[in-house]
């Protein structure tokens, strides 16, 4: 079963547009960690945040800012006045202990294109 | 922050050879490494779980004597694609786990199989 959705395939912004990409997440785990990833076209994984499930606070790091609700189980992200160089694929990944034995396994989504033209 | 190293960047190899990629942690040790694969336009899907001086865990699916996982060192975890086919041609990525929360990915191995 999928752990976490990403249900956009591909999001198609002209700069400085805004855009929100979704994550539903699904565990059974009280505690547990989500992650957003940026993978250029380079393939190298970027890091951009880790949450943990007692931090609901949202967060914004420049641009960038998150959206967690436990309620609804979603962790979304969104790119305030996007560029071009944020172009990519975006992952968001969910880390769980009680079934995998380590914080390290991570269970990604199936990602977003992103694709910012001028 | 910490840095994760992997070798060959890319490698292209003719149907039946093995290849190896190495994942080096540069500046800390790590007891834990993952090992991912990614098909194109697909996401990472975990391949296995090595820890240092054990044998590693595999994830379902995934046969253990063609993707051989040797975890010698505390910086050192390789990946052997034995027999390789087409089918194995991906991006392989890496990554080391520190203090148990913290992990940090390589750059990624693109393998091409002819």
């Amino acid at each position: 079963a999928q752990k976490v959705t990403q249900a956009q395939t591909e999001i198609s912004v002209v700069e400085k547009e805004d855009v929100t990409l979704d994550c539903v997440y699904e565990t059974r785990d009280t505690t547990y960690y989500l992650f957003w990833y940026k993978q250029p076209p380079s393939g190298e994984l970027v890091f951009l945040i880790r949450r943990n499930s007692f931090d609901e606070q949202n967060e914004i790091s420049g641009r960038y800012s998150w959206n967690f609700q436990k309620s609804t189980s979603s962790f979304n992200f969104t790119i305030t006045a996007s560029q071009v160089v944020d172009s990519a694929v975006y992952f968001c990944a969910l880390s769980e202990l009680t079934l995998t034995d380590s914080w390290g396994k991570l269970q990604f989504g199936a990602g977003t294109q992103v694709v910012v033209t001028p | 922050g910490a840095v994760v190293s992997q070798h060959p960047s890319w490698v292209i190899c003719k149907s039946g050879t093995s290849v190896k990629i190495e994942c080096r942690s540069l500046d800390f040790q790590a007891t834990t490494m993952f090992w991912y694969r990614q098909f194109p336009k697909q996401s990472l899907m975990l391949m296995a779980t090595s820890n240092e001086g054990s044998k590693a865990t595999y994830e379902q699916g995934v046969e253990k004597d063609k993707f051989l996982i040797n975890h010698a060192s505390l910086t050192l975890s390789t990946l052997t694609v034995t027999s390789a086919h087409p089918e194995d041609s991906s991006f392989y990525i890496c990554s080391s786990e520190t203090s148990g929360i913290e992990q940090f990915f390589g750059p990624g191995t693109r393998l091409t199989v002819l």
